[in-house]
């Protein structure tokens, strides 16, 4: 069975700083990965996502992730943090055909000082 | 653009009510899907629907009814709410004929049950 492992429950880092974001999946055959975020109040949008190809991927608001097969790794990374960015991240690991279930983790809470 | 609309978002039960989650997807998406999301447990699948007629139990199904009623809604029941059901709601959607679409999630329906 696919699960995913978000290590880290709370993350604070200061405006300005670079961000990393841990997660780590268990996946019988090539992962389908993804990062969602979920602004307070809201549901939860598409970052970015991947499946083969170039393993660095970029998505929205200047956010990209690096999947590390040998390392079973998927982590989430932005240069520079913006006040704005304070949310719940969750990456989910999906399955191919059928009905399509994707697991997520845990999520992550990034706080944001100024 | 509505996407996916959930309603109420907002619901305070006794125990033992019973109520009715309405969510409503206007992006002609086969597949739905309705999660709950608990501080530290991440979001967690309670039942999901693949298309029209069909509906299957996911992670967390106990308490809980679904019905497709067509291929826009699908609503969750409580039959007799329990303390334990206190949580935020969310329903998504997703087309499956492609496993690398994202899921497109409601806002989310908060509810407590005292």
């Amino acid at each position: 069975a696919q699960s995913v492992t978000q290590p880290d429950i709370h993350i604070t880092v200061s405006e300005g700083a670079s961000l990393e974001l841990r997660c780590n999946y268990s996946y019988g055959a090539t992962p389908y990965l993804f990062w969602y975020v979920q602004s307070p109040g809201q549901g939860l949008q598409l970052l970015l996502k991947y499946f083969s190809g170039d393993t660095l991927v970029q998505g929205i608001k200047g956010f990209e992730a690096e999947f590390k097969r040998s390392q079973s790794s998927f982590n989430l990374r932005k240069p520079s943090v913006h006040w704005s960015d304070a949310a719940e991240y969750f990456c989910a690991v999906g399955a191919s055909g059928g009905s399509y279930i994707p697991t997520f983790g845990r999520g992550t809470s990034l706080i944001v000082h100024p | 653009n509505a996407g996916v609309t959930q309603t109420p978002k907002f619901q305070v039960l006794k125990t033992g009510q019973s109520m009715t989650l309405q969510c409503a997807q206007d992006m002609n998406h086969n597949s739905m899907y309705w999660y709950r999301q608990d501080p530290g447990m991440g979001l967690r699948l309670i039942y999901y629907s693949a298309s029209e007629g069909t509906t299957d139990k996911g992670e967390v199904p106990n308490g809980y009814n679904v019905s497709r009623l067509n291929k826009r809604e699908f609503s969750l029941r409580l039959e007799s709410a329990a303390p334990s059901q206190t949580s935020v709601y969310f329903c998504a959607s997703k087309s499956p004929e492609n496993f690398l679409l994202p899921l497109h999630f409601g806002n989310g329906t908060r509810l407590t049950v005292t």
